[in-house]
């Protein structure tokens, strides 16, 4: 069965850091594009991130550019997000998602992970 | 590239036709693709490439459009339907539209 599994989520303090991680399983993950993708309370879906399937391209969102990293370890068949800098708007549910790179769409996605950034 | 979806929310029945519309604010050709998402779910593909039918979504999901409109059809709403939907553009740095909730009349 191909799945996404999102885990790393948390409260932390404004200005506070956090590593999320994703765990591929049921496909050839160093096959495949992967993304970030964030929900806040109450908002729509906001991409954040994506990376190459062999790490040597990364795209970023703007407000996240500078603070977060996406990385991933093909090996390991994961996937991750460092998030440094946080700030309240970051609260959210984080996603990861498969990108299947024709037309750049989102195929399969993990069911999330929560950060919440209070002090 | 900015994604506007209309409307923002809609209330409708079982068995009614439902037409959200997405026009980007410039032309993306045909990098288009709907998402439907349920609270504490995870979103799922409907659509990609602006009419292409995701594996295992059922026929009554049907995209439209090229160039800056584009056309989500439910041809007969089902009891499932009843989500959030989103549009996403991947022809340059991705964006989703704001949503549109479909609620029960």
């Amino acid at each position: 069965e191909v799945q996404l599994v999102e885990s790393g989520g948390g409260l932390v303090q404004p200005g506070g850091s956090l590593r999320l991680s994703c765990a591929a399983s049921g496909f050839s993950f160093s096959s495949y594009w992967m993304s970030w993708v964030r929900q806040a309370p109450g908002k729509g879906l906001e991409w954040v991130a994506n990376i190459k399937h062999d790490g040597s391209d990364k795209i970023y969102v703007d407000s996240v550019m500078g603070r977060f990293t996406i990385s991933r370890d093909n090996a390991k068949n994961s996937l991750f997000l460092q998030v440094n800098s946080l700030r309240a708007e970051d609260t959210a549910v984080y996603y990861c998602a498969r990108v299947y790179s024709t037309y750049y769409y989102m195929d399969v996605w993990g069911k999330g992970t929560t950060v919440t950034v209070s002090s | 590239i900015q994604l506007t979806q209309s409307p923002s929310s809609l209330s409708t029945s079982v068995g009614d036709r439902v037409t959200i519309t997405c026009r980007a604010s410039q032309r993306i050709s045909n990098y288009l693709n709907w998402y439907q998402h349920k609270p504490g779910k995870a979103p799922k593909l409907l659509i990609y490439g602006a009419s292409s039918l995701h594996f295992g979504v059922p026929s009554r999901f049907s995209g439209s459009g090229s160039g800056t409109d584009f056309t989500l059809t439910i041809s007969s709403l089902q009891p499932e339907d009843f989500a959030t939907y989103y549009c996403q553009q991947s022809y340059s740095t991705w964006t989703f539209g704001q949503g549109t909730k479909v609620e029960v009349k």
